[in-house]
C-alpha cells in the first residue's frame, strides 16, 4: 500500500505525559499537513510543510505542540504535557504541489491517530 | 473557525434513494472539495469543483457550485449501504477548511 500511513493508530496516555505521532506521506508528495478532529466536527488545520520547511502554524497549535519534517519525508507531531482537551483524532495528509501558491492540489489523508488523554 | 457549513447535519435514507446535502461557505474560493469519512477513519477525497465550474459528475456523485450564493451541493444517486459515512465540504487555500459534516445513514 503506498498511501499515507500514521503510527500509532491509537494512543492512550495520562495527563501530563508527552506523546509523539508519526506520519509517512505518499513518497513523491512534497507537502504534508496535520489536522485535528474532535467528535462531531470536521478536521481543523494545525500546520503544514513544504518539503522540510514548516510554512504555517495554526493558532490551535499551542507551544506544547511541535511538528517536524527533518528530511522532507516523514513527519512527527509531538504534544508535551498532554491535557484532556488534547483528546482528538490527529490526521495527516499529503499532496503534490508545484509551488507555494498552488491552490488546486488534492490532499490524501492517512487513517489518523486517535489520542485519548485520561 | 471553520469555513464551510453542511446542511443537514444528519440524513437517513433507504437504499436506492438519492441523498442530497448542501454546503455554504463564507469567503471567495478557487475551488471546493468534498470528502467522505467512514466511522473513525481517515478522509477520502471524492470530487473537486473549481470556481469557474457549475456542475461536476463522478460516478454516482453530482456536485454543483453557486459562487454567487457561496454554496455547493453533493448528490449521491441510487445510494448503497456502503455510502453510510460523514460527508464534508472543504474550501481550499493550500490548507483545507472543513465544515462539521453531514452524517448519512443508508438503511438496507
Amino acid at each position: 500500500d503506498t498511501g499515507v500511513s500514521q503510527d500509532p493508530r491509537h494512543k492512550i496516555t495520562k495527563r501530563g505525559q508527552n506523546v509523539t505521532f508519526r506520519c509517512d506521506p505518499i513518497s513523491e508528495h512534497n507537502r504534508l499537513y496535520w489536522y485535528r478532529q474532535t467528535l462531531g466536527q470536521g478536521p481543523e488545520f494545525l500546520t503544514y510543510f513544504q518539503n522540510e520547511a514548516q510554512l504555517e502554524k495554526s493558532r490551535l497549535l499551542s507551544d506544547r505542540f511541535s511538528a517536524e519534517r527533518p528530511k522532507g519525508s516523514f513527519s512527527t507531531l509531538e504534544i508535551q504535557r498532554t491535557e484532556q482537551g488534547d483528546s482528538a483524532m490527529y490526521l495527516c495528509a499529503s499532496s503534490l504541489s508545484g509551488s507555494r501558491t498552488t491552490l488546486t492540489d488534492t490532499q490524501y489523508f492517512g487513517p489518523g491517530t486517535r489520542l485519548t488523554v485520561l | 473557525s471553520q469555513q464551510g457549513e453542511e446542511d443537514p447535519q444528519a440524513l437517513s435514507i433507504q437504499e436506492g434513494e438519492n441523498a442530497t446535502m448542501n454546503c455554504s461557505y463564507k469567503t471567495s474560493i478557487n475551488n471546493l472539495q468534498w470528502y467522505r469519512q467512514n466511522s473513525g477513519r481517515g478522509l477520502v477525497h471524492l470530487i473537486l469543483i473549481r470556481s469557474n465550474e457549475r456542475e461536476k459528475h463522478s460516478g454516482r456523485l453530482r456536485v454543483t457550485l453557486d459562487t454567487s450564493k457561496k454554496s455547493s451541493s453533493l448528490l449521491i444517486t441510487a445510494s448503497r449501504a456502503a455510502d453510510t459515512a460523514s460527508y464534508f465540504c472543504a474550501t481550499v487555500d493550500y490548507k483545507l477548511s472543513f465544515g462539521a459534516g453531514t452524517t448519512v445513514t443508508v438503511r438496507a
